[in-house]
């Protein structure tokens, strides 16, 4: 089983929706993230979190919200879906200086 | 902030051949340098890193190298095999001991290993 688990791993959604992408993680790290990955833009941090209390916006949070809801549960929350955000998305986790990815979850927005 | 230049975008080598990666900086501040490989339908995952106070390091097949005057480090595969086909991302940061909510990742190189 993977130590960071994503749901759901497709999305399709219409304009204007609200989805909801969920990570849970198995490896007892404080910190957490979600990250955007565009073709040719890398990988771009939304949000992050170094515990339940703590929640921080990265380097393109607009459009976007998200819930620590325990150590190991982190989501990202798209109110009003729009179609530039049609993108791979990663929830991650850290300790020290190594990041672990989870497998990603594809969101169209149509 | 800090802007990380990765190229090539796309990189096709034949396989045994060797494969160069290259990155470039801005930030002269930046003296953590990891190197992400991202296989298909799967999350990056890190291959090797190399902080400032070294010029070189070396896992195996795969090593990296720092030029800080010219702020760029490089991701060096030699003797390719079919298994290095994925995308790669390089990466920068001030510190070790600052969070990787710092870290600024490069756009990616797809590496494809002709049989």
């Amino acid at each position: 089983d993977a130590d960071v688990t994503q749901t759901p791993r497709n999305r399709i959604t219409k304009t204007g929706k609200r989805i909801m992408l969920e990570c849970s993680q198995t490896k007892g790290h404080d910190r957490m993230y979600w990250y955007r990955q565009d073709p040719g833009l890398g990988l771009r941090l939304i949000y992050y979190s170094f515990d339940v209390k703590d929640i921080n916006k990265g380097e393109i949070s607009d459009g976007y919200s998200v819930s620590r809801q325990a150590q190991a549960k982190f989501s990202l929350s798209l109110e009003s879906a729009i179609p530039n955000q049609t993108a791979l998305y990663f929830c991650a986790t850290s300790a020290g200086n190594t990041i672990y990815f989870g497998e990603g979850s594809w969101l169209t927005v149509v | 902030g800090e802007n990380v230049e990765q190229h090539p975008s796309t990189l096709s080598v034949q396989e045994g051949d060797s494969a160069v990666i290259k990155c470039t900086y801005s930030d002269s501040a930046s003296n953590y340098f990891p190197w992400y490989k991202q296989e298909l339908g799967k999350g990056p995952q890190l291959i090797i890193d190399i902080r400032s106070n070294v010029g070189e390091k070396k896992d195996q097949r795969i090593a990296v190298t720092l030029n800080k005057t010219a702020k760029h480090f490089s991701l060096h595969i030699t003797e390719t095999q079919p298994e290095d086909s994925a995308v790669y991302f390089c990466a920068a940061r001030r510190s070790p001991n600052f969070g990787n909510e710092k870290l600024t990742f490069g756009t990616g190189t797809r590496l494809t290993i002709i049989p």
